[in-house]
């Protein structure tokens, strides 16, 4: 069991509708990424938050923001849902700095998304 | 910019097969290199890593070899069960202000009893 935990496991919205999906990082991790993975394809990243801040982000427009709390948990949220945000969104969380290269990454079991 | 490249799937294989799943990268630079594993209706897995070149990773029988002069990184094993049944995703982390993992398109394996 890698630790690190996202709610709802499962969603549904209407197109033009917010989300706010949640991830509780693994204990000692301090850095936390989300992924976007549509069906059939491998996970697209989406942005970082390291120490409250945004470390780096994606090809994905500004309706796609986030937020990381003093726990270092985070959410990830989404406005003006369309379409094609169907999607499985994965929350993976490690220890950094703020710079360097991935040295491993801790994954939920992810959020499915339907937007109808 | 940087990409992975997998062999597409699905592979069906009998088990106690030989595995191999293809990944070529490229990349400007030295990557560090990854496979993960994701069972149906769950998250991704840390397989395996290298972070330099020659360096092989290894797990639970699964193996993969950093191969600069051929930018590879295949994924081997030398007897497959049913519950290898999954899909593989190659990834690659690059540069020293790189904090993403750029991921392949993922290679779905089915092993029949």
């Amino acid at each position: 069991e890698t630790g690190v935990t996202q709610s709802p496991t499962h969603l549904i919205k209407t197109r033009g509708q917010q989300v706010t999906l949640r991830c509780s990082s693994q204990s000692g991790h301090n850095t936390v990424s989300w992924y976007q993975q549509a069906l059939g394809q491998g996970p697209q990243f989406i942005f970082q938050y390291y120490r409250e801040e945004e470390n780096g982000r994606g090809n994905f427009p500004p309706r796609f923001s986030g937020l990381q709390f003093p726990n270092y948990s985070s959410e990830l949220n989404v406005n003006a849902l369309e379409l094609d945000d169907s999607a499985l969104y994965l929350c993976a969380s490690t220890w950094g700095t703020g710079r360097g290269r991935v040295t491993e990454a801790f994954f939920g079991q992810g959020t499915r998304l339907t937007v109808v | 910019g940087d990409s992975v490249t997998q062999m597409e799937g699905p592979v069906t294989l009998s088990e106690e097969a030989f595995l191999t799943i293809n990944c070529t990268y490229t990349a400007t630079g030295y990557p560090s290199l990854f496979w993960y594993v994701q069972y149906p209706g769950e998250g991704l897995q840390l397989l395996l890593k290298a972070t330099k070149a020659d360096d092989k990773g290894s797990n639970k029988g699964f193996e993969a070899t950093y191969r600069k002069e051929t930018t590879s990184f295949h994924l081997e094993k030398g007897s497959v069960q049913v519950s290898d049944s999954a899909v593989y995703f190659c990834a690659l982390s690059e540069g020293d202000s790189s904090y993403k993992l750029i991921f392949g398109s993922g290679t779905r394996l089915l092993v029949r009893p």
